[in-house]
């Protein structure tokens, strides 16, 4: 009964490539977010998205889009890979807002070559 | 600018109490977080202060000063499990949540 789910786990591709990273959450949650743990383990908030709104961290490049079907999905679009790009990025929900408690996904490992 | 401090690695033996330290300078403030992460793993939630004061969980305890920007993490009886990094996060007056760079926690026998 996974609560917070990331496909792929592992992603391994070339400078230049578009890829997607999905996620899936099963909590009923409204908030989903988006965040890039880099290699000194800072966790950088890039977007947060309900029903409602979206909301962009401005540092973000607009190759990285968000894209959502439906309230339980959020899923990352990359454009244009770039090494730059190589972190762990790990997709969270909540109830409603950042006052509620964040519910981590397992996280998904890009290494852009 | 808006800024976390926290130790970057901390060691403790098994059995011991550690306090794990967070400053921060924030515009505006509407809560503090710590999560526990570790290797390889998400960040795991541990606890949510607003007020000033204490907030005991069991073993981990949690304090905050809104008056000085300060809040730490206390952890009781300290068991190998407990090894792992522990981030402070504030949600500022826009709701957005600032992270700090965490700290490693290592516990030795």
């Amino acid at each position: 009964d996974t609560a917070v789910s990331q496909t792929p786990k592992y992603l391994v591709t070339q400078m230049g490539n578009d890829k997607s990273i999905k996620c899936e959450q099963n909590l009923g949650h409204d908030t989903m977010y988006w965040y890039k743990q880099d290699s000194k383990k800072f966790l950088k908030i890039m977007f947060s998205y309900n029903n409602k709104e979206l909301i962009i961290n401005e540092t973000v490049p607009n190759r990285f889009s968000p894209k959502s079907p439906d309230k339980a999905h959020l899923n990352l679009h990359i454009n244009s890979l770039e090494l730059g790009d190589s972190a762990v990025y790990f997709c969270a929900s909540s109830q409603a807002d950042y006052t509620d408690t964040q519910y981590f996904g397992p996280g998904t490992r890009l290494t852009v070559l | 600018g808006q800024n976390i401090d926290q130790p970057t690695e901390m060691t403790a033996t098994e059995g011991a109490i550690v306090q794990i330290n967070c400053t921060y300078q924030t515009s505006g403030f509407n809560g503090l977080f710590w999560y526990q992460q570790h290797a390889g793993e998400a960040p795991t939630f541990l606890s949510y202060n607003v007020l000033d004061g204490l907030e005991e969980k069991g073993r981990f305890s949690s304090f905050l000063s809104r008056s000085k920007g300060y809040s730490y993490l206390l952890l009781k009886e300290l068991q190998m499990k407990d090894s792992a990094s522990y981030l402070c996060a504030v949600l500022d007056s826009n709701y957005q949540l600032i992270w700090g760079a965490g700290t490693k926690l290592i516990i030795k026998p």
